[in-house]
């Protein structure tokens, strides 16, 4: 079966760093993914890891450790828009989601 | 030009009733999915084709069959409809198998009264 873990909530103030971390342990694995959501809409695609280290896309990176099953979502310079629900969802041959961040930022 | 969309946005109905929802997407994807975002926000697949081909069928009761006249389109259509099945139901694409990058559509909310 799939197990993804990461935190349920985190509350920052604009302009700082969030980290949000997810540990998962599946059956298989093909990569690594994180979306995010805003409440009342669709996920959105954010980054994509399928090999060990950090993959940086302006303000958001990500990191995998696959040895450890482990991933990191490093949101920099916060701002009100990213206030959003964040996924972490291992790949194996389907997207097997974690049940989400809610991140909250703050003026 | 919406890339993965799903009709309708809001269903209301009652318990018991058949209801269907529909999605389109015209991204030449391969791979469509369902699935179903919970009152917890817990985002579940349930099924998923490819080339019209089921591949994924999570435990999902069969009241729910999903079906796929081309690669273009997978509707999911709901028999018996009970209060748990009250949730938003997301349909998604992606490229292919194996390259699950997914985009979803707006979601359907069903709520069942």
């Amino acid at each position: 079966g799939q197990n993804i873990d990461q935190p349920t909530e985190m509350t920052a103030t604009e302009g700082a760093i969030v980290q949000i971390n997810c540990t998962y342990q599946t059956s298989g694995f093909n990569g690594l993914f994180w979306y995010q959501q805003h409440a009342g809409e669709a996920p959105t695609f954010l980054s994509y890891n399928v090999l060990d280290g950090l993959e940086e896309k302006g303000r958001f990176s990500s990191f995998l450790s696959r040895s450890k099953g482990y991933s990191y979502l490093l949101l920099k310079e916060l701002q009100m828009k990213d206030s959003a629900s964040y996924l972490c969802a291992v790949d194996d041959y389907k997207l097997s989601f974690g049940a989400g961040t809610t991140v909250t930022v703050r003026a | 030009d919406t890339a993965v969309s799903q009709t309708p946005k809001y269903l209301v109905t009652q318990m018991g009733n058949d209801k269907s929802i529909k999605c389109e997407q015209n991204l030449g994807h391969d791979t469509m999915y369902w699935y179903k975002q919970d009152s917890k926000k817990f985002l579940k697949i349930m099924f998923s084709y490819n080339n019209k081909e089921l591949i994924i069928n999570e435990t999902v009761p069969n009241r729910f069959s999903p079906k796929s006249p081309d690669k273009a389109h997978l509707n999911l259509h709901i028999n018996s409809l009970e209060l748990g099945d009250s949730a938003v139901y997301f349909c998604a694409s992606s490229p292919e198998r194996g390259h699950t990058e997914a985009f979803f559509g707006q979601g359907t909310r069903l709520t069942v009264v």
